[in-house]
Formats: structure tokens, C-alpha cells, sequence
């Protein structure tokens, strides 16, 4: 069974701050995701990657970074937290088919509060 | 650019009524739709999907879905609800290639028993 784990569940941290949340899958997963999920926005993609040390701009990357130094491991980087970043954040992943046959697995999610 | 609607927000139904979740899409290409659920306190799992072929799609839990083309619909459904079947239901869209999934703000479904 796919199997992806967010390292926190629950994070807050102080407006300003250097943020990192981590994501490691155990399928040997090319593609990885990850989006914050709002009330009444649904899931918004943030960066992807389908390949180690790649990595494409979703939709709202502003604020965001990401790193992929290892195929099962992506992280979110926040540079400078700010309190529009509280938000639940969803890691994904899924086999590289550009055919779009592969579905995405998600993990528990990080809720993140900026105070 | 694509894009997903899914117009019914909350839904509130009585065990063993009839659902149909509504969702339409916007994209020029191949399309590949998607139905997750998420349970309360749960991570998102997928409910069904479709690729090409048959235009209806069975998923778990006796769900179902049905893409009609010339609608850019991709509609859910299920006979008779039950309250385990509480939860927050998304539509999503893959429009080719490794790019990620692009969600409809979801449906929040209430069975009462």
C-alpha cells in the first residue's frame, strides 16, 4: 500500500520565520506534490517535481520554495512565514505517465498556523 | 487554462437518498477527471477515476460517475447514501503531462441518519 507521510500533523510557527515541512513517499514515486487546501478554494497546487532536483511552479507558488535532493523525499520551504500561509498543506505523489493514467496519493496533511 | 467547477457547496441529504454531485470542467485537450473524497480527519482518497473508454465510471463504496463530452461534465453519483458516507467530496482534472491536479473547491455532504 502507497504510503506518504507528512512529518507534522499540527505546526505553528511565528510570522517571519524560516518553515519547513516535509514530505517522504515510499513507492518510488517520480512525480511529487504539494498544495494547501482553503475553505471554499479546494486544493490549490503550490510546486511540483518529477524528477530529483527538478521542480515546475504550480499555480500559487508565490512565497513558497521547494527542494527535491532525494526521489522520496519533496519539502516546502516557507521563506519568510506569514500569516496568509495558515492554511492545511497536502503532500502528493504518483508515477511519471504523461498519459495522466497514474493517480495521485496523498498524505494526512500539515495543518500549519502562523500567529 | 483549465479549470473545475463543482457548484453544489454543501449538500444535505437523509440516508438512503439519491446523490448526484455535480462538476464541470473547462480544458481543450484529452482529460483525465478524478472524484477524491475526504472523510473528516482523514487524508484524501480516491473515489474513482477516468481515463478513456466507457464514459461510466464504478468506483468504491458504490459510487459511480458518468462523463459526458459535450457537456464537460463529470458528474457523481450514488443510489442511496448512507451517513458514512459524510465527508468532503473533490473533482479533480489532470490535463496531461506531470502537472498536478486541478481541484474544484469541493462539496461538503451531510447525511443525517
Amino acid at each position: 500500500d502507497v504510503k506518504v507521510t507528512q512529518s507534522s500533523r499540527y505546526l505553528v510557527k511565528r510570522t517571519g520565520e524560516k518553515v519547513f515541512l516535509e514530505c517522504v513517499q515510499d513507492m518510488d514515486h517520480e512525480n511529487m506534490f504539494w498544495y494547501r487546501q482553503d475553505p471554499g478554494l479546494g486544493l490549490r497546487l503550490i510546486y511540483f517535481s518529477y524528477d530529483v532536483k527538478m521542480k515546475e511552479k504550480g499555480d500559487i507558488p508565490e512565497g513558497y520554495s521547494v527542494s527535491r535532493e532525494k526521489k522520496e523525499r519533496f519539502s516546502l520551504i516557507l521563506e519568510s512565514a506569514s500569516t496568509n500561509q495558515t492554511s492545511m498543506y497536502l503532500c502528493a505523489s504518483s508515477f511519471l505517465d504523461r498519459g495522466g493514467n497514474q493517480p495521485q496519493h496523498f498524505g494526512d496533511g500539515t495543518r500549519l498556523s502562523i500567529l | 487554462a483549465q479549470s473545475v467547477s463543482q457548484h453544489n457547496h454543501h449538500v444535505i441529504l437523509s440516508e438512503a437518498a439519491s446523490l448526484e454531485l455535480g462538476c464541470n470542467y473547462s480544458y481543450g485537450g484529452t482529460v483525465n477527471l478524478f472524484w477524491y473524497v475526504q472523510y473528516p480527519g482523514q487524508h484524501l482518497q480516491l473515489l474513482l477515476k477516468y481515463f478513456s473508454g466507457d464514459p461510466l465510471v464504478k468506483g468504491i463504496k458504490g459510487f459511480e460517475a458518468e462523463f459526458i463530452k459535450s457537456k464537460f461534465s463529470f458528474n457523481l453519483r450514488k443510489p442511496s447514501v448512507q451517513w458514512s458516507d459524510t465527508a468532503e467530496y473533490f473533482c479533480a482534472l489532470l490535463g496531461g503531462g506531470a502537472d498536478g491536479l486541478t481541484f474544484g473547491k469541493g462539496t461538503h455532504l451531510i447525511i443525517q441518519p
